[in-house]
């Protein structure tokens, strides 16, 4: 089993629709949360950190579920540039993280 | 501010070559990262460093590839003598101190032929 999973989708959308990913994780000791962007033959771009009240912004919502060991991000309204493939990530050692497989989102017009 | 910087920004070499991929951090970071990203596997940590001194090198695939950090603002990859399967895009990331979000250089894209 992998230490960090996500549903590779694809998820294709249309446009201004709700759209939730779920990442999990298997390591309980685990103890920083983060969600990347990365466009196509671009770098890993930090989206938003994850915490354990939630939190958001603008129409991103990321939330932090310890007792399930599962992450979450909500997109509302989605648009055109939100195309990517959004990586999960998990510190399951002070300094090193460990990135999901990523899930591919398509917002289509 | 300048972000991460890595050189070249492409590379294409013959199989048998030696190949050293170059990193320069964010500036205050103490921590840096090497990963290698193929559609087959994925984005994988190579090796890190924290303070200049390698950590964890278990991603390093074999001894054809090493990496050397011999100040806090500059940091290499080699590998010696490259072959096809080595053709990823390497990526350079470097992480502040107690904060581990990690801030991610434009890549290196090595074809090896």
């Amino acid at each position: 089993r992998k230490e960090v999973e996500q549903d590779p989708g694809p998820f294709n959308v249309p446009e201004g629709a709700t759209v939730a990913f779920n990442c999990t994780y298997s390591n309980s000791a685990s103890q920083s949360f983060f969600w990347y962007r990365q466009d196509c033959r671009k770098e890993p771009k930090l989206l938003m950190s994850v915490y354990s009240s939630g939190n958001e912004d603008g129409r991103f919502t990321a939330q932090l579920n310890r007792a399930s060991q599962y992450i979450s991000l909500l997109i509302r309204d989605s648009k055109l540039s939100d195309s990517a493939t959004y990586l999960c990530v998990v510190n399951t050692n002070a300094g090193k993280s460990t990135f999901g497989d990523g899930t591919t989102l398509t917002v289509k017009p | 501010d300048a972000g991460v910087i890595q050189s070249p920004r492409h590379e294409v070499t013959e199989m048998g070559q030696e190949v050293t991929l170059r990193c320069k951090p964010i500036s205050g970071h103490n921590s840096l990262f090497w990963y290698r990203q193929t559609m087959m596997r994925g984005l994988e940590l190579l090796i890190y460093f924290n303070n200049n001194v390698p950590i964890d090198d278990s991603g390093m695939p074999e001894d054809r590839f090493s990496a050397k950090m011999p100040n806090a603002s500059f940091s290499t990859l080699k590998i010696q003598p490259s072959e096809p399967r080595d053709s990823a895009v390497y990526f350079c990331a470097s992480s502040s101190p107690l904060r581990y979000e990690q801030y991610f250089g434009p890549g290196t894209r090595l074809t090896v032929t």
